[in-house]
């Protein structure tokens, strides 16, 4: 079974701050993806990412970076935290077999005061 | 720009009901993806739909496509209360490229009582 990890389920971070969520996973795959969720809205895109070093901006970039030096971790970087980035964040990673689904991490829940 | 929507987006049944949940999209597209959120948990994969009239089962859930009417339904037969959980469909919006750059639906969540 695909294994995607996130680093944390819950972070408190202050306004300002420069935050940092990982994901990891463990089967190879070429393309990886962040999202968040929010109520009423579903999932929307911020980054995803088709190979190593290779980025392409989502729905919602603003406000967010990513980085990918190896193929198993996509990084998601908040770079000066604001209080409207108070949501869930999740993580995702695909083969690049239609066929197959998006395989989802555990999501962190990251609140900025 | 592509759009989805899912309806209804609440739906609170009794155990032993049918029903089925909608998701419509705006433009042209070739992939659908039905997951299951549990929770406080993440998105579990239930259905892929990839053509015209695909048709999927599992258990008492039943996903089906229409490409030309741009319709996916999601139907739960004999309801039971472990299906409770919010549903979401998300399309691929590049028709016919090759990544998979998916739009969600907003979701419907589904109670279900004895």
């Amino acid at each position: 079974d695909v294994k995607v990890t996130q680093s944390s389920r819950y972070l408190v971070k202050r306004t300002g701050e420069k935050v940092f969520l990982e994901c990891v996973q463990d089967m190879d795959h070429e393309n990886m993806f962040w999202y968040r969720q929010d109520p009423g809205l579903g999932l929307r895109l911020i980054y995803f990412s088709y190979d190593v070093k290779m980025k392409e901006k989502g729905d919602i970039p603003e406000g967010y970076s990513v980085s990918r030096e190896k193929k198993e971790r996509f990084s998601l970087i908040l770079e000066s935290a604001s209080t409207n980035q108070t949501s869930m964040y999740l993580c995702a990673s695909w083969t690049g077999a239609f066929y197959q689904p998006q395989h989802f991490g555990d999501g962190t829940r990251l609140s900025i005061l | 720009e592509l759009k989805v929507e899912q309806n209804p987006l609440f739906l609170s049944m009794q155990e032993g009901k049918n029903y089925t949940i909608y998701c419509n999209y705006s433009t042209t597209s070739d992939r659908l993806y039905w997951y299951r959120q549990d929770p406080g948990k993440s998105l579990e994969s239930l259905f892929v739909l990839l053509s015209n009239g695909a048709v999927k089962q599992e258990g008492r859930l039943m996903a089906s496509l229409d490409t030309k009417a741009r319709l996916s339904t999601l139907h739960i037969t004999a309801a039971v209360h472990d299906l409770s959980a919010t549903y979401f469909c998300a399309v691929d919006r590049l028709f016919g490229g090759a990544t998979n750059k998916l739009i969600f639906g907003t979701g419907t969540l589904l109670a279900v009582q004895p």
